[in-house]
């Protein structure tokens, strides 16, 4: 049972390119989230799925895509890469989208844009 | 508009010393409030959780959080500090669906 997990671990983009972040979950959660950490700042919601085929924006949704392909897996792209998306990013998941769930998180994806 | 401060950017405490980390949120609501604990390099972990009920929660590693309506605040305290408890703690709140954070608190522990 290896949780969240998220690949790549580091990437270097240079403005302009576009890329994808792979999230995969093996605990049969519902809910999918991705969040971005900047320093001095909590994390914010970029895009989240409550569901298989269901996705909607979150706080600061600008500039990115989301994919749920399957219950599994959620993924986050970045079609033309900016230095403000310079950031941390982190997938997590919930079991339903009720207030009583423990939402768990991967190990995060450090991305700079150069 | 929906926000969490933590007041304390940096907090310093000797090992075995008691702790206690502040939080406060504005919300129209009480939200459901949570504390997470992340370490470096490592996405975060969820300590305790507060929904209604109860003001003082308990959670895992020792850490407890009470529930102050009148001050808006949830504030997370621990006893006796342990080394290894020196991380960065993160203060939520909020529907998982529009969950808000507080910028962190960085815990360094001295011997």
């Amino acid at each position: 049972n290896a949780g969240v997990t998220q690949t790549p671990k580091f990437q270097v983009l240079k403005t302009g390119q576009s890329m994808t972040l792979q999230c995969a979950q093996d605990m049969n959660h519902n809910s999918m989230y991705w969040y971005r950490q900047d320093p001095g700042m909590g994390l914010r919601l970029i895009y989240y799925s409550a569901s298989e085929g269901t996705t909607d924006k979150g706080e600061v949704p600008n500039g990115y895509n989301v994919s749920r392909l399957n219950k599994r897996e959620f993924s986050l792209r970045l079609e033309s890469a900016a230095p403000s998306q310079t950031s941390v990013y982190f997938c997590a998941s919930i079991t339903g989208t009720g207030g009583t769930d423990t939402q768990y998180f991967g190990p995060g994806t450090r991305l700079t844009v150069l | 508009a929906q926000s969490v401060t933590q007041p304390d950017i940096h907090i310093t405490v000797s090992e075995g010393a008691s702790l206690e980390l502040r939080c406060n949120y504005s919300y129209g609501a009480t939200p459901y409030l949570f504390w997470y604990v992340q370490s470096p390099g490592q996405g975060l972990q969820l300590l305790l959780k507060y929904f209604s009920g109860d003001t003082l929660v308990q959670g895992i590693k020792g850490f407890e959080a009470e529930f102050k309506r009148s001050q808006s605040s949830f504030n997370l305290r621990k006893p006796s500090v342990h080394w290894s408890d020196a991380a960065e703690y993160f203060c939520a709140a909020g529907s998982f669906n529009d969950m808000r954070f507080g910028a962190g608190t960085r815990l360094t522990v001295k011997p």
